[in-house]
């Protein structure tokens, strides 16, 4: 069965203390990972595709990697703004899969 | 560019009442989904379409939970009678699906506000 593992499931950072979040799978042909970020109140905003082991993608403090079996979102010296729920997704052959999210919490 | 646009935002009915939740995606974007996300929970699929076709819906409840998406634009979710269990956000996306090249498949979600419904 497909699944997808978000850890830790809440976090509190101060500002500027870099750390990463991880989301690990298991899914039958992977098509893509997906990382959003939701606020409260809101839908998730897209973030990064991932697609190959070894693959990064940065914007602005986040950076996402890809292993066959898990992907990080690093963020470097975090700001309060970066506080919300960090969502990833797999597209995969049995369908779109979110995991539970990771709640961010940055102090100033 | 509008984003996705659903309404209402807010719903409180008392049980075994029916509801409808309207969402206006992106326009040009051929894929529309339904999710229902409950609190500390990630989003999960109610439906999908493709263009005017329903073509996943095994996670939606049929025996209370219908849904149509006329001309392939607008949709409609519709619970009738509605549980108390139904509490929920009911989050609408939309994106603009290509055809996978080399296994890859362009799938990035842009998701609405949503409508948090609860029910008494």
């Amino acid at each position: 069965e497909d699944q997808v593992t978000q850890s830790p499931e809440a976090l509190r950072l101060q500002e500027g203390e870099s750390s990463s979040l991880n989301c690990s799978y298991t899914v039958s042909g992977l098509r893509g990972l997906f990382w959003y970020r939701q606020d409260p109140g809101k839908g998730p905003e897209f973030l990064f595709t991932l697609y190959s082991a070894g693959e990064e993608k940065e914007k602005e403090r986040l950076k996402a990697t890809l292993t066959k079996k898990e992907s990080f979102l690093h963020i470097t010296a975090p700001k309060p703004e970066d506080s919300a729920t960090y969502l990833c997704a797999v597209q995969a052959v049995g369908g779109y899969i979110f995991g539970t999210g990771t709640r961010l919490k940055v102090l100033a | 560019e509008a984003g996705v646009v659903q309404s209402p935002r807010y719903k409180i009915i008392e049980k075994k009442q029916p509801v409808a939740f309207w969402c206006n995606p992106i326009s040009g974007h051929n894929t529309l989904y339904w999710y229902l996300q409950n609190l500390g929970q990630g989003p999960e699929l109610l439906i999908r379409y493709e263009n005017e076709e329903a073509v996943d819906d095994s996670q939606l409840p049929k025996d209370r939970f219908s849904a149509e998406r006329l001309k392939g634009v607008d949709s409609t979710l519709k619970i009738q009678p509605a549980e108390l269990g139904d509490s929920a956000v009911y989050l609408c996306a939309s994106s603009l699906v290509s055809p996978e090249t080399s296994g890859r498949a362009r799938n990035e979600q842009f998701f609405g506000p949503g409508t948090r419904l609860t029910v008494l």
